[in-house]
């Protein structure tokens, strides 16, 4: 079956342009993060979706950062302003359920974003 | 805050060696350590997990332990392939009533099976 797919692949940006990045997570799966994951590091939490409902952005950097899930299915997630340190591959992932069970996470490929 | 460490960063083995990656946690709280592994140009696949509930779990040629005393997990593959080669992350979350179980990763170990 179709696992979560993430929109465009790669990306790049010149310093100070927004971007927007789209996830596509397995259909009717609850729960939906981004994670962002600097070269050579492990993914770190950015924000988590429980349907369209946004319950934790404890992890976005900056209020450059914003993410949404209007109908609680797609999520986009925007950078407004690029900097050069938001150069990284954004990852989304989603789960079956939400809170309090929890699940595993499937992982779509990631955007990779550069920012020159 | 959680705080998860991983060693060693990098590991080379023959292939049909074993090969063993560890790392422990900060949070005595958490309670779900899932294991992934990234290859090149894709996002994380789980591969293996555990519950704090649970001292080892096994799957064919993977294995992984917990010691929650010591609060460590390992994830060990056995008769190691080729096809192994990958960086592998482990994870630890905190799974309760009204949390959402956001994982927090340790940096990776880049495995590398020599045919």
């Amino acid at each position: 079956g179709a696992g979560v797919s993430q929109s465009p692949r790669y990306k790049v940006a010149k310093r100070g342009q927004d971007v927007a990045l789209r996830c596509d997570p397995i259909s009717g799966h609850v729960s939906l993060f981004w994670y962002q994951q600097a070269l050579g590091q492990g993914p770190e939490f950015l924000t988590y979706f429980q349907n369209e409902a946004q319950l934790d952005k404890s992890g976005l950097p900056s209020d450059r950062f914003f993410a949404e899930r209007p109908e609680g299915s797609v999520s986009t997630l925007k950078i407004q302003r690029t900097q050069q340190e938001d150069s990284a591959v954004y990852l989304c992932a989603s789960s079956p359920t939400g809170a309090p069970t929890y699940n595993e996470q499937f992982f779509g490929p990631g955007t990779r974003l550069t920012v020159l | 805050g959680e705080n998860v460490e991983q060693h060693p960063s990098t590991l080379s083995v023959q292939e049909g060696d074993s090969a063993v990656i560890k790392c422990t946690y900060s949070d005595s709280a958490s309670n779900y350590f899932p294991w992934y592994k990234q290859e090149l140009g894709k996002g994380p696949q789980l591969i293996i997990d555990i519950r704090s509930n649970v001292g080892e779990k096994k799957d064919q040629r993977i294995a992984v332990t917990l010691n929650k005393t010591a609060k460590h997990f390992s994830l060990h593959i056995t008769e190691t392939q080729p096809e192994d080669s990958a960086v592998y992350f482990c994870a630890a979350s905190f799974d309760y009533g009204g949390s959402q179980g956001n994982l927090i990763f340790g940096k990776g170990t880049k495995l590398s099976v020599k045919p």
